[in-house]
């Protein structure tokens, strides 16, 4: 199984600033997705992150607000850009595991906004 | 569209009892299904998955799930619940022409009574 570490695990902001978290996989990976779970909430996508090219977004969600990175196959970063307190959310990293046909879940950053 | 429904936002249940959670799902093609738990304050874990073959699935920690696909349900079960059992428990949906991404239910918090 695939070994996920996210970097911070929690966080408080101000807002109006920038924070990026970091997604860092055991081993190579082909999909990387980033998920957003709001408080008491479900977990919505918000982009997969490519490696190579630009993120693909969910309806909903931008790049100039959450411009994502991945220039490996083992590494993707995640930046919330301009935050406000509704951006106050667990981020997190999940990649698919082709061989094993399953998707894994990192521990999560919890960011809140103040 | 696709969807994935919890009918059950919240469900008690007795230490020792049995347990099964309901999950439902809108999706055209065969769907990959997966249960994962979430502890307070933690990632999530995958406790089980569905992608092809016999419709009953086992899991860890004592769980089950069964794919019955004239019912679009992925019911998740298990025989007696422990106290370390509670959690917020999310059905998902993966897209298997979109390999990766997944569609969450709403989710069911179990509470567990001694």
């Amino acid at each position: 199984s695939a070994v996920i570490s996210q970097k911070p695990s929690r966080d408080i902001c101000q807002r109006g600033t920038s924070l990026t978290i970091q997604c860092q996989v055991d081993s190579q990976v082909t999909m990387m997705f980033w998920y957003r779970q709001q408080p008491g909430q479900s977990l919505t996508l918000i982009a997969t992150a490519n490696q190579g090219s630009e993120a693909t977004y969910e309806s909903g969600f931008v790049i100039d607000k959450f411009p994502i990175s991945r220039p490996n196959l083992t590494f993707s970063t995640l930046t919330v850009s301009n935050m406000s307190p509704e951006d106050s959310s667990i981020y997190l990293c999940s990649v698919e595991d082709v061989v094993g046909n399953t998707i894994y879940f990192g521990e999560g950053s919890w960011l809140t906004v103040v | 569209a696709q969807s994935v429904t919890q009918p059950d936002i919240h469900i008690t249940v007795s230490e020792g009892a049995s347990l099964e959670l309901r999950c439902n799902y809108s999706y055209g093609a065969t769907p990959y299904l997966f249960w994962y738990v979430q502890s307070p304050g933690q990632g999530l874990q995958l406790l089980l998955k569905y992608f092809s073959g016999d419709t009953l699935v086992q899991g860890i920690k004592g769980f089950e799930a069964e794919f019955k696909r004239s019912q679009s349900s992925f019911n998740l079960r298990k025989p007696s619940v422990h106290w370390s059992d509670a959690a917020e428990y999310f059905c998902a949906v993966g897209l298997s022409n979109q390999g990766g991404k997944l569609i969450f239910g709403q989710g069911t918090e179990l509470s567990v009574k001694p």
